[in-house]
């Protein structure tokens, strides 16, 4: 079964500060990974989606890797603000029987102050 | 337009009640999902729908039933629930068949339930 792990589960920076998210996976025969932002209370929203046949992918401040082999993901903020306090999920999605399932990791909470 | 909607907000039920919670979505997608999630863990798959067939059944009680009456709409109807049922309930779509693999997940603001 598909273990999806991320570290840290928190992480509290001073505004400004570029941060490294890490999320790994303990099955690498996936389609895809998915990084999710939720604010408290709220529903997820999609951040970044890295086909397994793609290294990286960027969406203005944040940056996505993936290394399917090695079973890893990053996500990467650059020049961190206030409104970036959520938490991040990551989930990927399983091939083979469990086709459509995304598992998703428990989320590293961030807190920017000013 | 990514937008899927969830109503009601909030729900409060005791154990007895019947009531049902409704997702939609106009964006053409033909894979939707319902998701619980407790305080602090991530989401928990419970169903999904691919064409308006329930192709995915997580293993869910009878008391939760869902329903896809058409491609834009996904209810869950509730019934008999416990305290334990207590969560945030999302719906997410993705386009389908094959980008049920491949495709963005999409989720709503999400119903938080409450069962006395």
């Amino acid at each position: 079964k598909q273990e999806v792990t991320q570290i840290p589960a928190a992480l509290s920076v001073p505004e400004g500060e570029n941060l490294v998210l890490n999320c790994s996976f303990t099955d690498s025969a996936i389609y895809n990974l998915q990084w999710f932002r939720q604010d408290p209370g709220k529903g997820l929203t999609s951040l970044l989606l890295i086909q397994s046949s793609q290294r990286e992918q960027t969406s203005g401040r944040l940056n996505a890797s993936l290394d399917k082999s090695s079973g890893r993901s990053t996500l990467y903020i650059a020049a961190s603000q206030p409104g970036d306090s959520a938490t991040y999920l990551c989930a990927v999605r399983q091939g083979g029987s469990t086709l459509g399932r995304l598992y998703f990791g428990r989320g590293t909470q961030l807190t920017v102050w000013p | 337009d990514t937008e899927v909607t969830q109503t009601p907000k909030h729900l409060v039920m005791g154990m007895t009640n019947k009531k049902s919670l409704k997702c939609e979505q106009h964006m053409g997608h033909r894979a939707m999902y319902w998701y619980k999630q407790k305080a602090k863990k991530p989401p928990e798959l419970m169903f999904v729908y691919s064409y308006e067939k329930l192709s995915i059944n997580e293993s869910v009680p009878s008391r939760f039933s869902p329903e896809c009456p058409n491609s834009s709409l996904l209810n869950l109807h509730l019934h008999a629930l416990q305290p334990e049922d207590s969560a945030l309930y999302l719906c997410a779509s993705s386009q389908g068949p094959a980008a049920v693999v491949f495709g963005t997940q999409y989720f709503g603001p999400g119903t938080r339930l409450l069962v006395l």
